[in-house]
């Protein structure tokens, strides 16, 4: 089974830290996708990545940045926390196949900012 | 850009009962379509897919039936559980050129079973 973890499930930060989100997937995918979740908006793409160091802007990229830096390994960097940036956040990936777009998403990060 | 909706935001049904959920789409050139399960605390789960080549396909309890004429795409539950109470979202590809499997979500239904 394709498995995909997030470093932590609940976190609270600060206003103004830098805040890091780890996601590791185990199946080899290619492509990785980053995501924030509120009530009523659905699922909004932040950042994806379809193969190494390589990262494109999605919806709702202001704020955030990203690094992958080995294939296994996606991360979502909050350069400066604000209050407006508390929600869940899912972090997903998938073949880089066009037989099949599905993404196997991590449980999620509820992130909170005081 | 194109968005992915739903009909009906809330529904509920009682234990035993068939439930059909309700997503429009408005890319006509969408070529893959997918429904995921988001149950409390917990990661959207795959449910079933479907190619724009097809009308229908079915799973386990589970029909998806796509009607491309009036971009209409729904998941029918059969006998529906109370484990089946969660968030349910449609989701299309982002057609043409490189997408690199993005996909476009709706946002969501919430099903509740009444035992």
């Amino acid at each position: 089974d394709v498995k995909v973890t997030q470093s932590s499930r609940y976190l609270v930060k600060r206003t103004g830290e830098k805040v890091f989100l780890e996601c590791v997937q185990d199946m080899d995918h290619e492509n990785m996708f980053w995501y924030r979740q509120d009530p009523g908006l659905g699922l909004r793409l932040i950042y994806f990545s379809y193969d190494v160091k390589m990262k494109e802007k999605g919806d709702i990229p202001e704020g955030y940045s990203v690094s992958r830096e080995k294939k296994e390994r996606f991360s979502l960097i909050l350069e400066s926390a604000s209050t407006n940036q508390t929600s869940m956040y899912l972090c997903a990936s998938s073949r880089g196949s066009t037989s099949s777009y599905e993404q196997y998403f991590g449980p999620g990060t509820r992130l909170t900012v005081t | 850009g194109e968005s992915v909706g739903l009909h009906l935001p809330t529904l509920s049904v009682q234990e035993g009962d068939n439930s059909i959920i309700n997503c429009a789409y408005s890319n006509s050139a969408s070529d893959y379509f997918i429904w995921y399960k988001q149950e409390s605390g917990k990661g959207p789960q795959f449910i079933i897919d479907i190619r724009s080549n097809m009308d229908k396909r079915q799973g386990q309890r589970v029909t998806v039936l796509l009607n491309k004429t009036v971009k209409h795409l729904s998941l029918q539950i059969a006998a529906t559980q109370p484990g089946d109470s969660a968030v349910y979202f449609c989701a299309e590809d982002e057609a043409g050129g490189t997408s690199y499997g993005k996909l476009t979500f709706g946002q969501g239904t919430i099903l509740t079973v009444h035992p």
